[in-house]
């Protein structure tokens, strides 16, 4: 089945070790988002890429970073992960802006340890 | 900036209950609205999608309805199931960047 997949599921590190999470997409779309989502809260957009063309969020920390290889891969990149960077990370996809609809993938556990 | 709200942010009901879930956005100018079910350390899934041009979008027991306008949209969830027990949310799609801003959610309890 065509779907949004991010690994690891779970992924623990340590205060100040940078840390990469992946996301890959079968569905051929051309938009893909990163989102944080702490405890109890919405989730927040980070960045987007619409095919190469990045696109960060104003409020976004220059900590967090995002590649984008191929169509079908995307990446984020936390240089030096603080205690304040714990959360959820989702990754979607759409396939572009005007065609809207979002699909996520199953996420992320970041804990900083 | 859009700012969404949800009411109730908690909500509990005994299987079989028709209900409500009431979202509100303050930035009326939206493309579309989705709303997403997030069960437990879980990713979004996707209910429905309804245009701006919509008043309102049918999957199943779920209704969502659009009043772009008065900046409200709603879900109805038909004869509850303990299933359907999860947070929803709520996101417009809005502003030049095409930006999902999403509530907090509603926490959805049925109980058997």
């Amino acid at each position: 089945d065509a779907m949004v997949i991010q690994n690891p599921r779970y992924q623990v590190t340590q205060f100040g070790k940078p840390v990469t999470l992946s996301c890959s997409q079968t569905l051929n779309h051309n938009v893909m988002y990163w989102y944080q989502q702490k405890s109890s809260q919405a989730p927040k957009l980070l960045f987007h890429y619409y095919d190469k063309d990045f696109n960060n969020e104003a409020d976004t920390p220059d900590n967090f970073q995002s590649r984008r290889p191929n169509t079908s891969f995307c990446f984020l990149d936390i240089r030096s992960p603080g205690l304040g960077d714990a959360a959820m990370y989702l990754c979607a996809t759409s396939r572009d802006r005007e065609v809207y609809e979002q699909y996520f993938g199953p996420g992320t556990r970041l804990t900083v340890t | 900036k859009q700012e969404v709200t949800q009411i109730p942010a908690a909500l509990s009901v005994p299987e079989g209950e028709n209900l409500v879930l009431n979202c509100s956005f303050t930035d009326s100018a939206i493309y579309n609205l989705q709303w997403f079910r997030q069960d437990p350390g879980k990713g979004l899934t996707s209910l429905l999608l309804i245009q701006s041009s919509q008043r309102e979008q049918t999957s199943g027991r779920l209704n969502a309805s659009l009043d772009k306008s008065s900046g409200r949209s709603t879900l109805y969830i038909a004869a509850s199931q303990p299933g359907d027990s999860a947070t929803y949310l709520c996101a417009p799609d809005s502003g030049s960047a095409r930006q999902l801003t999403f509530g907090s959610g509603t926490q959805l309890t049925v109980l058997p």
